[in-house]
């Protein structure tokens, strides 16, 4: 059974840094296409990043050079370095897998909330 | 980016009634549309891919239909569990971008 279980969210003021992890089982996070899906409170869904199979990476452009995606193979878990954090920032962000070939998010993790504030 | 524009942003339906969403997108987006049910408190569910397909579980009183820029999520016949949010996500152009979903409510 595939299961996702996220943490490392919590207060954090502006400007500073916070690590995601998500820790997988039920099938390996080097072998799938692996995301990050924010919520702000009360808000929509937005893709944040990706990470392939083969390690090649994608970020929306409101967190590129802030942000990186990033997996340990051994731990079967997935990252997410937030650096230079902003209140925009502030969300629940989803871990998620993609099964099937197409870019979309078959299993999703239960979340865990960051919220940026002074 | 490619814009997913859901409409209406509220549904007041009674249990029995069909549904009837819509997403509209910015451009063509062929038939690379899925359908997520987010309910409080909860992760998003995957419900529809390829503008038509039902992921795996999913109750066949859910379809989807549409291609091109205009999409369609049909409910059938509510039931009390179907009154969530809803949202759609396109896969045809980076990034992949999401609809600002449709809250489908008890009347």
């Amino acid at each position: 059974e595939v299961q996702l279980v996220e943490s490392g969210g919590g207060l954090i003021q502006p400007g500073g840094s916070l690590r995601l992890s998500c820790a997988a089982s039920g099938f390996a996070v080097s072998s799938n296409y692996m995301s990050w899906v924010r919520q702000a409170p009360g808000k929509g869904l937005e893709w944040v990043s990706v990470i392939y199979s083969g390690g090649t990476t994608y970020y929306t452009d409101s967190v590129k050079g802030r942000f990186t995606i990033s997996r340990d193979n051994s731990k079967n878990t997935l990252y997410l370095q937030m650096d230079s954090l902003r209140a925009e920032d502030t969300a629940v962000y989803y871990c998620t897998m993609r099964k099937r070939p197409e870019n979309y998010f078959d299993y999703w993790g239960q979340g865990t909330l960051v919220t940026v504030s002074s | 980016d490619i814009v997913l524009t859901q409409s209406p942003a509220t549904l007041s339906l009674s249990p029995g009634e069909r549904a009837t969403l819509s997403c509209r997108a910015s451009q063509s987006i062929i038939s690379y549309l899925a359908w997520y049910q987010q309910k409080p408190g909860q992760a998003p569910r995957l419900l529809i891919y390829e503008a038509s397909n039902r992921a795996a579980g999913i109750a066949a009183r859910f379809s989807g239909s549409g291609s091109g820029t205009d999409f369609t999520l049909t409910i059938s016949s509510l039931e009390p569990e179907d009154f969530a949010v809803y949202y759609c996500q396109q896969r045809s152009n980076w990034p992949l971008t999401f609809g600002g979903g449709t809250k489908v409510e008890i009347k």
